[in-house]
């Protein structure tokens, strides 16, 4: 199946700073790269997402690139503010099945320190 | 506009017992995935279904595990005789057409943690 590796598993930044969370992916055919926020104790939220006929897409402080040749898409926060720690997930379709559910990296636990 | 609906929030099972998972998918939606999330760890797709259909469940361990969407009501994750390795936080979340290759937004609801003892 699609195997969606993440990295890095945990991200310390100072506030203002920016912070890039990279994910790769394994079936070129994936054709769409969501980006979920995940704060404690609470549900996964969409953020950014991005599809396969775009190469980069930005949302205020948020944006997403996306390299289908080398198969890798990034979360890039700029600005970053404290709100912003959480534990973000980077997923890919599961196209070895029926292609609707979604795989998730493992996570990336971001700490934005005053 | 509620989003998705999951009960209980939280749920404590002795070895052995069965644990019922509901979850109630945004209005409209007839799509609802389950996944399962171990402590430090990502979410792990279990089930795809639509009304009254499993459509993928190449997720889904083999044995005590099932679930339902049926016509009416919410959709059931069950796990029979659960055992401690079964704890973890379930989530289920909904989209308006099939998720994933379509680019369809899924919704996640709160998520129900089991705890087995």
């Amino acid at each position: 199946g699609e195997n969606v590796e993440q990295h890095p598993s945990t991200l310390s930044v100072q506030e203002g700073d920016s912070a890039v969370i990279k994910c790769t992916y394994s079936d070129s055919a994936s054709n769409y790269f969501p980006w979920y926020k995940q704060e404690l104790g609470k549900r996964p939220q969409l953020i950014i997402d991005i599809r396969s006929n775009v190469g980069e897409k930005k949302d205020q402080r948020i944006a997403v690139t996306l390299n289908k040749t080398a198969k890798h898409f990034s979360l890039h926060i700029t600005e970053t503010q404290p709100e912003d720690s959480a534990v973000y997930f980077c997923a890919a379709p599961n196209l070895s099945n029926s292609g609707y559910a979604l795989n998730f990296g493992k996570g990336t636990s971001l700490l934005v320190t005053p | 506009n509620a989003g998705v609906m999951q009960n209980p929030r939280h749920l404590v099972r002795r070895r052995g017992q069965e644990a019922r998972l509901r979850c109630s998918p945004v209005k409209g939606h007839s799509h609802v995935y389950w996944y399962r999330q171990l402590p430090e760890e990502g979410l792990k797709f279990m089930v795809y279904l639509q009304k009254e259909n499993i459509i993928d469940e190449s997720g889904m361990p083999k044995e005590r595990f099932s679930a339902e969407f049926p016509k009416e009501g919410p959709s059931i994750l069950r796990i029979q005789q659960v055992v401690r390795g079964d704890s973890a936080a379930y989530f289920c979340a909904s989209s308006l057409q099939g998720g994933g290759r379509t680019g369809t937004e899924a919704f996640f609801g709160q998520g129900t943690r089991l705890t087995v003892v």
